[in-house]
């Protein structure tokens, strides 16, 4: 168990919906990054936030979007869904901002599954 | 883009053989790391190697780095069934003045028993 939780497990909707998945960091972790694993495109990473504020970005689409809230939990919300969007998304998080010599440690994943 | 890209992509060995998995990757790096992902779980980090050092180790894991080629690879040692998993290697990046992680493709291993 590596201390990420990442809610909900497993998700189904339709094309066009709006998805919000949640991530609680490890305790006292204040770094929460957001990756999409999907088969063709491997693991990608979206988005970096440290202490509430977005630190790095990667490829994240317009119509997705996160935030880290004060108790640093955070929330990936993917809008307006398409069928290329089902994946599993994982969630990270890590004591500093840096990633050098940092180890992150990853959530169980959120698999999302578009019809 | 993917950045470190493992080799070979798929490795089956029986129980007690060694497995080697090698990463390459394009750019210079802070670090490199690797990481096991069991079929549909999270990643569970293994071992991280600095670009100031040649090799490391840990319980039956061997990882090299070699800088000048770009490459590291990760050595299991008496492999066992419940090695059985995908193996990522994940480079350290600065880019735009921000730090990013980035993983390759993975190298999948079964291990028969």
């Amino acid at each position: 168990d590596s201390g990420v939780t990442q809610t909900p497990k497993h998700l189904i909707t339709a094309t066009g919906q709006r998805v919000t998945l949640r991530c609680s960091p490890r305790s006292g972790d204040l770094s929460v990054y957001w990756y999409q694993q999907s088969l063709d495109q491997g693991l990608q990473f979206l988005i970096q936030y440290y202490n509430g504020e977005e630190r790095a970005k990667g490829n994240i689409l317009e119509r997705f979007s996160a935030q880290q809230f004060p108790d640093l939990h955070s929330e990936l919300n993917l809008s307006s869904l398409e069928l290329g969007d089902s994946a599993l998304y994982f969630c990270a998080s890590s004591a500093r901002d840096r990633l050098s010599g940092n180890t992150i440690y990853f959530g169980e994943g959120s698999w999302l599954t578009v019809v | 883009s993917q950045q470190g890209e493992e080799d070979p992509q798929a490795l089956s060995i029986q129980e007690g053989e060694n497995a080697t998995m090698n990463c390459s990757y394009k750019t210079s790096i802070n670090n490199l790391q690797w990481y096991r992902q069991n079929s549909g779980r999270g990643l569970v980090h293994l071992i991280l190697i600095r670009s100031n050092e040649r090799e490391k180790h840990s319980g039956r894991l061997r990882v090299t780095l070699d800088t000048s080629k770009k490459s590291s690879s990760l050595l299991i040692t008496a492999s066992r069934a419940a090695d059985t998993a995908s193996y990522f290697c994940a480079t350290a990046q600065t880019q735009g003045g921000s730090e990013k992680l980035v993983f390759g493709k993975g190298t999948k291993l079964t291990v028969n028993p």
